[in-house]
């Protein structure tokens, strides 16, 4: 059974600051999605990817398939990046990481 | 833009009562999903629709029944709402890709958040 790790559970930076989260899961994958949960509930897909790296605007995606690890890295972050980001491996279900709940302080 | 729309934002039941949360997407999308959230335990799937009629059970369905008689809805029934299963519902949907394997992003609906006293 896939099991998903996100580190880390809490963040809190300075406007600006270069963000880093992580997630870890223990077997193979068909792919790995990365979600933005703000508060009220709403769920928005950030990334989708099964190799190398995404980017869209300020947030990059990473994976390395042999590591079993992926990074989201927010660039240049802002008080509207708080929220909780969470990571979902795919092999022949979806199983979801508890989430990274970050907040930027202005 | 795919919209996911869930009927109810908020919603307070009576222990023992039957509830419906509905779910409507209008992109035409095979796969849908109903998944419950609750502190510390993440987004854990309930049920899940690959297509018109067809359901699978996920990893926590006991109490839960779900109802697909049109592609663009989804309805999640509680048969008899108990405490328990006080929690924010999430309705999401993709295109299809066969089983639980993915070919496509999932879009989330805004959850409804529901209590039952």
């Amino acid at each position: 059974k896939n099991e998903v790790e996100q580190s880390p559970q809490n963040l809190t930076a300075q406007e600006g600051e270069f963000i880093t989260i992580n997630c870890s899961y223990s077997v193979g994958i068909s792919a790995l999605h990365w979600l933005q949960q703000h508060p009220g509930g709403g769920i928005v897909s950030l990334f989708m990817l099964s190799s190398g790296k995404k980017k869209h605007g300020r947030l990059i995606a990473t994976i390395n398939i042999q590591e079993k690890h992926s990074s989201l890295h927010i660039t240049a972050s802002h008080p509207r990046d708080s929220a909780v980001y969470i990571c979902a491996a795919e092999d022949d279900k979806i199983i979801f990481g508890k989430g990274t709940r970050l907040h930027i302080l202005p | 833009d795919v919209k996911v729309t869930q009927s109810s934002r908020y919603l307070v039941k009576r222990t023992g009562e039957k509830v419906f949360l509905e779910c409507v997407q209008d992109m035409d999308h095979e796969n849908m999903f109903w998944y419950r959230q609750d502190p510390g335990l993440g987004l854990r799937l309930i049920y899940f629709s690959y297509d018109v009629k067809m359901k699978e059970k996920g990893d926590i369905p006991e109490g839960y029944s779900v109802s697909r008689e049109k592609k663009e809805r989804f309805s999640l029934i509680l048969e008899s709402a108990s405490t328990n299963q006080t929690s924010m519902y999430l309705c999401a949907s993709s295109l299809g890709g066969g089983g639980f394997v993915l070919s496509s992003p999932l879009h989330f609906g805004n959850g409804t958040r529901l209590t039952v006293t």
